[in-house]
């Protein structure tokens, strides 16, 4: 596709419930970013992966989660034991080398509410 | 820890009328700066993209210009119409000694213009 794809749109989960987020970036794009965006608030960084690995996890907010992008282009963020604190939305971003623009495409998001 | 401040968080202005939006940061040492905009309930559009050595862009009515010495960008939206209704976010990418160019985003601008 054109541009950042990601699914489910939304998820409801119950709490303790397991879930798994896809993500879809730009066809040839090395860097594929995670955010996680409260409500009224600006999004704030998860993860970073460079093709296959997984370079930054400095965001991730417990060993509850977890991500992965073992092809170097589909990821999937999978949250374990789902409190409500996890609702949010979770966003992908990719970029690519294009010389130094290093300009970030997010996907639409998944809007993840646990109950 | 670089930290991202967008005033005002909320602005009503009637349809037709030039408005200027603001976002400060603390740390100077960036690689460039990305205006987006969020619509509800959707993913983040990307603007605007202002490399570090540069010191503004320019997209149809829209125009962002980067201080960097004083930490400040601004997002002049001329002639505005009830279609650029939504939120708009700031956000900053590090210089960083990897490929990582994770942003710190603000908190938004919330904008509604009148018909």
């Amino acid at each position: 596709g054109a541009g950042v794809s990601q699914s489910p749109r939304y998820k409801v989960a119950k709490r303790g419930q397991d879930v798994a987020l896809r993500c879809d970036p730009i066809s040839g794009h090395v860097s594929l970013f995670w955010y996680q965006q409260a409500l009224g608030q600006g999004p704030e960084f998860l993860t970073y992966f460079q093709n296959e690995a997984q370079l930054d996890k400095s965001g991730l907010p417990s060993d509850r989660f977890f991500a992965e992008r073992p092809e170097g282009s589909v990821s999937t963020l999978k949250i374990q034991r789902t409190q409500q604190e996890d609702s949010a939305v979770y966003l992908c971003a990719s970029s690519g080398y294009r010389g130094s623009d290093t300009e970030a495409f997010f996907g639409q998001g998944t809007r993840l509410t646990v109950v | 820890k670089q930290e991202v401040t967008q005033i005002p968080a909320a602005l009503s202005v009637p349809e037709g009328e030039n408005l200027v939006l603001n976002c400060s940061f603390t740390d100077s040492a960036i690689y460039n700066l990305q205006w987006f905009r969020q619509d509800p309930g959707k993913g983040l559009t990307s603007l605007l993209l202002i490399q570090s050595s540069q010191r503004e862009q320019t997209s149809g009515r829209l125009n962002a210009s980067l201080d960097k010495s004083s930490g400040r960008s601004t997002l002049y939206i001329a002639a505005s119409q009830p279609g650029d209704s939504a939120t708009y976010l700031c956000a900053v990418g590090p210089i960083s000694s990897g490929s990582a160019r994770q942003l710190t985003f603000g908190s938004g601008t919330q904008l509604t213009v009148l018909p």
